[in-house]
């Protein structure tokens, strides 16, 4: 069973700090990793994507890979009471067919 | 603009009814998913489709049907035989990766499914 682990939170961060959030998977073969941000009610909107090790910057979000480690993480910089949603990772196989393993969710709660 | 169009936005079921959700797309991409998502779980796959004519059975199959008879449809069916329905249903497509990486799922605004 190819799991993606999450921790629910919530995760509480000042307005202004850096919120970090945090994902493992089972799947050592794993090649594609996604950050998706979800407004309550809404559906899942696409953050990032990585698909080697390291970092990759997109403005205020930074997505870290470590696959030696089955670890990816996203930092969001100078937090915004807009950024309080559920960040979803997801986490896609080496099979050919690009079924995505989702985890359950980290909920970010900014406070102003 | 490009995207994905789900309707209805809420839509609900009698006992014993077969309904079905609408998923339509315009990015040009050959493969569409359907997920189920429960309050405090992951989306879980229900059924997905590579190619036009075809499509494959995902985790939480059983009471549910698709079919796609155009690029830009893929239409899913809740029947009475899906016990427990309600959920919010998200429709997704990708383009396929070809010769570079995995290509990113893009999700519709998604519908929202209860018995009555």
């Amino acid at each position: 069973q190819k799991e993606v682990e999450q921790n629910s939170g919530p995760l509480s961060v000042p307005e202004g700090a850096i919120a970090s959030l945090n994902c493992t998977y089972s799947d050592r073969g794993s090649q594609s990793f996604f950050w998706y941000r979800q407004y309550s009610g809404k559906s899942p909107e696409l953050i990032m994507s990585i698909y080697s090790n390291g970092d990759k910057e997109d403005g205020r979000f930074t997505a870290q890979l470590n696959k030696a480690s089955q670890y990816v993480s996203l930092l969001i910089r100078d937090s915004q009471p807009s950024d309080s949603a559920t960040y979803l990772c997801a986490v896609m196989g080496d099979t050919g067919f690009q079924k995505l393993v989702f985890g359950t969710g980290t909920r970010l709660l900014v406070s102003p | 603009d490009g995207g994905i169009t789900q309707s209805p936005k809420y839509l609900f079921r009698k006992e014993g009814q077969n309904v079905t959700l609408s998923c339509e797309q315009n990015l040009n991409h050959d493969a569409m998913y359907w997920y189920r998502q429960d309050p405090g779980q992951g989306l879980r796959l229900i059924y997905y489709s590579q190619i036009v004519n075809d499509f494959q059975k995902g985790d939480i199959a059983e009471g549910y049907s698709v079919s796609r008879e155009k690029k830009e449809s893929f239409p899913l069916t809740v029947t009475s035989a899906q016990k427990n329905p309600t959920a919010f249903y998200l429709c997704a497509s990708s383009a396929l990766p070809g010769r570079g990486p995995n290509q990113p799922q893009h999700f519709g605004d998604g519908t929202r499914l209860s018995i009555l």
